[in-house]
């Protein structure tokens, strides 16, 4: 098992230009967290899913933003139109089920122009 | 306020001595996280407890569920510590962590 991994490491992007960004949770893991963050701060919540389903979404998801976990495996994060203040580090974690330890991914660093 | 508090924000230690890490939480949880954040953002976690201690290695962490406090112990601190330590509540089992901003830790040989 490689653990969490995500892709790209790094994205660099203009203003209004739409991202994508994947995430390989550990298999078999039926929970995949997405989390972002800045520079000097501590993750926050973006979202979650429970295998396919997406159970709760923060307020820092505005409608810009969208997540999918279409067959219970990987998942995407798509940015449109991103905006300056978009640029952050992207974390990405599975979990086994409730109440067990997640695992981070490297995290995709985005950069907006 | 923020639901996930830490202190101090930045510590620099000297190789061997004795290092504590607080947290303070306002908010009920199932289970308070300890997370490791190296240069380049990789996080690892180092421990997940709901009551009483855990210890692993040189690392040491205590929770005071009735406090509503955790702190985090790196006994004889090695250069290789240096790091972003994180504590992180799980509010409800196994939903979405609400995070402290991590405190710095430099340890100079």
């Amino acid at each position: 098992d490689t653990g969490v991994s995500q892709d790209p490491r790094h994205k660099i992007t203009k203003r209004g230009q739409n991202v994508t960004f994947r995430c390989d949770p550990i298999s078999e893991h039926n929970r995949l967290y997405w989390y972002r963050q800045t520079l000097g701060q501590g993750p926050e919540f973006l979202t979650y899913f429970q295998n396919e389903a997406q159970l709760e979404k923060s307020r820092l998801l505005s409608d810009r933003f969208s997540a999918e976990r279409p067959k219970g495996s990987f998942s995407t994060l798509e940015i449109q139109r991103t905006e300056q203040g978009d640029s952050a580090m992207y974390l990405c974690a599975s979990s086994e089920n409730s109440g067990s330890t997640q695992y981070f991914g490297p995290g995709t660093r985005l950069t907006v122009l | 306020k923020n639901e996930v508090e830490q202190s101090p924000q930045n510590l620099t230690a000297q190789e061997g001595e004795f290092i504590t890490i607080n947290c303070s939480y306002s908010v009920g949880i199932s289970a308070l996280h300890w997370l490791q954040q190296h240069p380049g953002g990789g996080i690892v976690s180092l421990f997940m407890l709901s009551s009483g201690k855990k210890k692993h290695g040189r690392l040491i962490a205590t929770i005071n569920i009735q406090e509503k406090h955790s702190s985090l112990h790196i006994t004889a601190s090695h250069p290789r510590d240096s790091a972003v330590y994180i504590c992180a509540a799980d509010k409800t089992s196994g939903s979405r962590l609400t995070f402290g901003e991590g405190t710095q830790l430099t340890v100079n040989p």
